[in-house]
């Protein structure tokens, strides 16, 4: 299994461009989640999808759309972007509710700066 | 609000000295706490987690301690090595639906050799 999948690592976008960061992973999880990590700080929840068709928004979902068509994927849509979307994004995904465990498995991140 | 504090933001040991990193968490519906190391450029790895129902639990040299009365739960990390250097987050979760994880803000272990 490779787990949890990001792409791309790296990205610099202008003020007001758009993009998506994509999210794949291929151990069957329900639950998937988007976070956003700023410098010396803890993880912040953007997004989240207890399964195929279903998402919520997490503590800082302004400026962030999502979508989860199928179960390996859930990209995360950035329209307009500002310089305050500085940050590094983490998509993790869970087998929550599956009889398992609750742990989260994160993807190895995208940095994105937006000049 | 849901919150966890976590305590010190940075701490330096000398290897094969022991390291403990603290936090605190506000909702006392909380029932799972895992901990995450995480490596300059990649993503957090879990590296021990813990229930409610249980106070201790300990991995090889790592251990996680949680006292549900004070809402406080450690990590303590025995005969430490550089490659135990790293940042080390800490979350609070509660079997909600949602199973969302609230994190701390992170500990930066420094271990000089």
């Amino acid at each position: 299994n490779a787990g949890v999948t990001q792409t791309p690592k790296f990205r610099i976008l202008k003020i007001g461009q758009s993009m998506t960061l994509q999210c794949t992973q291929d151990m069957n999880h329900n639950y998937m989640y988007w976070y956003r990590q700023d410098p010396g700080m803890g993880l912040k929840l953007i997004y989240y999808s207890v399964g195929a068709g279903i998402t919520d928004k997490g503590e800082v979902p302004n400026g962030y759309n999502v979508s989860r068509s199928t179960t390996e994927d859930f990209p995360l849509r950035l329209e307009l972007a500002a310089p305050s979307q500085t940050s590094v994004y983490f998509c993790a995904s869970s087998p929550m509710g599956q009889g398992v465990t609750d742990t989260q498995y994160f993807g190895p991140g995208t940095r994105l700066t937006v000049l | 609000g849901e919150n966890v504090e976590q305590h010190p933001s940075t701490l330096s040991v000398q290897e094969g000295d022991s390291a403990v990193i603290k936090c605190t968490y506000s909702d006392s519906a909380s029932n799972y706490f895992p901990w995450y190391k995480q490596e300059l450029g990649k993503g957090p790895q879990l590296i021990i987690d813990i229930r409610s129902n249980v106070g201790e639990k300990k991995d090889q040299r790592i251990a996680v301690t949680l006292n549900k009365t004070a809402k406080h739960f450690s990590l303590h990390i025995t005969e430490t090595q550089p490659e135990d250097s790293a940042v080390y987050f800490c979350a609070a979760s509660k079997a909600s639906g949602t199973y969302k994880y609230i994190f701390g803000t992170g500990t930066r272990l420094k271990v000089l050799a």
